[in-house]
Order: C-alpha cells, then structure tokens, then sequence
C-alpha cells in the first residue's frame, strides 16, 4: 500500500528553527510537494522536491533523499503566523497526489 | 498566476437540498481539477479527478450520483452534492494544475466551500 508519514503536532518558539520530517513508501516517484494549511482555509504551495538535496527559498527549505524516502521541511526564524498544518504530498508512478495527514505546527511566543 | 477560485465560499441549507459548487482556473486552463473534501482536523481526501469533456474519476467510496462532476470547460469544473444531509457536511476544495511548463507543476487550490447542512 502506498502511505505517507508525518508527525501529527509540533511545538517551536517565535524566531527558532523547525524541522518537520515526512517519511514515504509509495508505487513510484515523481515528484515531492509540501504544503500550507492555515486552520479554515484551503492549501497553498510552499516546495516541490523531485532530485535529491535541499530546495531553499527565504526562511524555508525542503530536502529530499528519495533511497532514504525521506523529506523534510525546514523552518527558520520562525513568526507566529507560521502557525499552521503542513501537508506533504507525493506523486506517485500514476502523476497521483497521495497526502500525508499533515503535521499541525504551533508556535509559541 | 495560477489562480484558481471557488464559489461559493459557505453554504448552509437544509437537508435534501443539492448545492452546487464551481471551480474556476482564471489565468490558465486546466484539462484536469480535482475535488477534495476534509473533516475537521484530517488531511484532505481526494474524491475524484474531474477531466475535462470526459467523464470523471471517482476514487474508492464516493458515490457517483451523489457527488456529481461536470467539466465542460477548460476553465470551469463544477461539483453539485445532491439531496444532501447533514453528514456531508464538510470542507471541499477544488485545486487545478497548470500543465504548461511540465507534468510537474504544483496543484492550485481554490479557497474552499464550507458546507453546513441543517
């Protein structure tokens, strides 16, 4: 069966570093995505990982390992309205989108 | 770019009413959306893949005629919830992909429609 995992909730203090991991076993690879949720609202597009190593862009950063399947997202300089669920997705051999739970991150003060 | 929007963004009705819901590509044209729906607190789950001018996917579980798909354009996907209940109170979302530029491009979410049903 094809499954993503994620931690469930995460907990960082306002300007630190946070890291959220996404381990997955799908049929095939094409393609590693991670998204934003805030509570109430639809997600929005935040990396895509397809080769190895690490994608940066401002405070945040994904990496890839796919022999390892392993990816994760990586935030600095965290501010409060980083608070928010952050959904990893995988493409799959079909182009399928298959979506972990989400991590539900919570920033403190 | 790559807008999709929605409408509309909240429904309350009473049960045994069917609500439509349209979902908009406005600056690119999407041969493929798809409809999701998410419960409070649980990752979104894909009900079906909606192609334009063909005949939509559904995945495991989702009734046809209940959710019912049509994608007459490239540009406009719509998802109508017939006879509803209570139960299919949900969140749905609908999301498109711009497919200029590569297969790999990311899926863009509308805003969502809360469903209420009384």
């Amino acid at each position: 069966g094809q499954n993503i995992d994620q931690p469930t909730e995460m907990t960082a203090t306002e300007g630190a570093i946070v890291q959220i991991n996404c381990t997955y076993q799908t049929s095939g690879f094409n393609g590693l995505f991670w998204y934003q949720q805030h509570a109430g609202e639809a997600p929005t597009f935040l990396s895509y990982n397809v080769l190895d190593g690490l994608e940066e862009k401002g405070r945040f950063s994904s990496f890839l390992s796919r022999s390892k399947g392993y990816s994760y997202l990586l935030l600095k300089e965290l501010q409060m309205k980083d608070s928010a669920s952050y959904l990893c997705a995988v493409k799959d051999s079909n182009y399928q989108l298959i979506w972990g739970a989400g991590t539900k991150l919570i920033i403190k003060p | 770019g790559a807008v999709v929007s929605q409408h509309p963004s909240w429904v309350i009705c009473k049960s045994g009413t069917s609500v439509k819901i349209e979902c908009r590509s406005l600056d690119f044209q999407a041969t493929t959306m798809f409809w999701y729906r998410q419960f409070p607190k649980q990752s979104l789950m894909l009900m079906a893949t909606s192609n334009e001018g063909s005949k939509a996917t559904y995945e495991q579980g989702v009734e046809k005629d209940k959710f019912l798909i049509n994608h007459a354009s490239l540009t406009l996907s719509t998802l109508t919830v017939t006879s509803a209940h209570p139960e299919d109170s949900s969140f749905y979302i609908c999301s498109a992909r711009d497919l200029t530029g590569g297969g790999n491009q990311p899926q863009h979410f509308g805003d969502g429609t809360r469903l209420s049903i009384l």
